[in-house]
């Protein structure tokens, strides 16, 4: 498995702002994969973010709302830019580990008023 | 398309009874399944996966899922259920074309009554 931590665990922002969240990792990974899961809802891949190079984002998901910083193999950050209401959300980082599985972190509960 | 359907919003069980929580797929190829379950105010943890073999995959906590190919189908079992697996369950599916995204169900909420 992997322990991963995430922070902040939640926070309350107003609409406009942005907020960035960290995950750390307890040891190095190639990939690391931002989730969001939308109240009542399933989760949904936002983008994948390799050390080195631009992440890449799924459809729906673009670099000027959700940038991507992954500096090191043990962590990466996920900013939430320009916030609105419709951004509450919890976002997941995960990260695969040996072999075909994916590993979660506690998540980022975030509401936008 | 993929997906992954959970045709299930909530499950009611007593607490010491068997549980099932359903999974159905759709997807190219062979698939890779996971189940995870999500306590509140927790972030996901994996339970087990089904990659390939035999087709009863045994996991964390207990749990086991079944994987049927003719049905689609990797429903998740227990044959005595605790208050503690009181939770959200969620299925998912690896994406063959993209084989880093996992593609999930919309959740099943497991209740288990004392």
């Amino acid at each position: 498995s992997a322990v991963i931590s995430q922070k902040p665990s939640r926070d309350i922002c107003q609409r406009g702002t942005s907020l960035t969240i960290q995950c750390q990792v307890d040891s190095q990974v190639t990939m690391m994969f931002w989730y969001r899961q939308q109240p009542g809802q399933s989760l949904t891949l936002i983008a994948t973010a390799n050390q080195g190079s631009e992440a890449t984002y799924e459809s729906g998901f673009v670099i000027d709302k959700f940038p991507i910083s992954r500096p090191n193999l043990t962590f990466s950050t996920l900013t939430v830019s320009n916030m609105s209401p419709e951004d509450s959300s919890i976002y997941l980082c995960s990260v695969a580990r040996g072999p075909d599985t994916q590993y979660f972190g506690p998540g980022t509960r975030l509401t936008v008023l | 398309a993929q997906s992954v359907a959970q045709p299930e919003d909530q499950v009611n069980v007593a607490e010491g009874n068997p549980l099932t929580v359903k999974c159905t797929y759709s997807v190219s190829g062979n698939p890779y399944l996971f189940w995870y379950v999500q306590y509140p105010n927790r972030g996901l943890q994996f339970l087990l996966k089904y990659i390939t073999g035999d087709n009863l995959v045994k996991g964390s906590y207990g749990f086991e899922a079944e994987f049927n190919k003719s049905q689609t189908s990797f429903h998740l079992k227990k044959p005595s259920a605790l208050v503690s697996d009181s939770a959200l369950y969620f299925c998912a599916v690896r994406d063959p074309y993209n084989t880093d995204k996992l593609i999930f169900g919309t959740g099943t909420r497991l209740q288990v009554f004392p």
